[in-house]
């Protein structure tokens, strides 16, 4: 059981180029989240999907896209990357907030630590 | 205004001392409270959950006061191993999300 996983760990990229980080969990869980975190900021949602096949917006979402094809799996993708964008991104995901038994913890990704320069 | 705020310390404290951590929150209809532990250059790990009648685990012991709108985390005995930084998340059960809201987070250091 290995939790919550991302790929790549670490990441540079020059401004203007792109890449998809990919984040996967074999929990079964319905929620899956990506966020960010500066210096300073916290934690800071991203985009948010509450099933396979949907996925909504969350607090910082410009700049990014996401797709939930499979349950599992949760993408987040930057097609142009900015200097601004230089941050650490956590996915991490957790059972409906719907179901009564579960108190909607969140089991979070070893991180993903991106420079653009 | 931030839907939680946190001192963001940082704390230093001798070993064996007794530390104090204090949240706000701004949304009256949050229902689900937490402490998060996150070890510097890794993610955050859930350290326990806060309930209305107050909890401990161990050295631990969290506390929620919803009428002031207000949390607490005291660390009794203090380890070398409780430097961290402590995050406060509430939870919007109300909102179609149930999103997390975090805190940004009190650093601690704990000294031999």
């Amino acid at each position: 059981n290995a939790g919550v996983t991302q790929t790549p760990k670490f990441r540079v990229l020059k401004t203007g180029q792109s890449m998809t980080l990919l984040c996967a969990q074999d929990m079964n869980h319905e929620y899956m989240y990506w966020y960010r975190q500066d210096p300073g900021m916290g934690l800071r949602l991203i985009h948010y999907s509450v099933g396979e096949g949907t996925t909504a917006k969350g607090e910082v979402p410009d700049g990014y896209n996401v797709s939930r094809l499979k349950k599992q799996n949760f993408l987040l993708g930057l097609e142009s990357a900015a200097p601004s964008q230089t941050s650490v991104y956590f996915c991490a995901s957790s059972y409906s907030a719907a179901d009564p038994n579960r108190n909607n913890e969140q089991f979070f990704g070893p991180g993903t630590r991106l420079t653009v320069l | 205004r931030k839907e939680v705020e946190q001192d963001p310390g940082p704390f230093n404290v001798p070993e064996g001392a007794t530390v104090a951590f204090n949240c706000t929150y701004s949304n009256s209809a949050s229902q689900s409270f937490f402490w998060y532990r996150q070890d510097c250059r890794k993610e955050p790990k859930l350290l326990m959950s806060v309930y209305s009648s107050g909890n401990e685990d161990g050295r631990f012991t969290a506390q929620l006061n919803r009428a002031s709108q207000y949390i607490s985390l005291l660390i009794r005995d203090s380890k070398l191993s409780d430097s961290a930084t402590y995050l406060c998340v509430v939870n919007d059960r109300g909102s179609t999300l149930g999103r997390l809201y975090f805190g940004r987070g009190t650093q601690l250091t704990v000294w031999p």
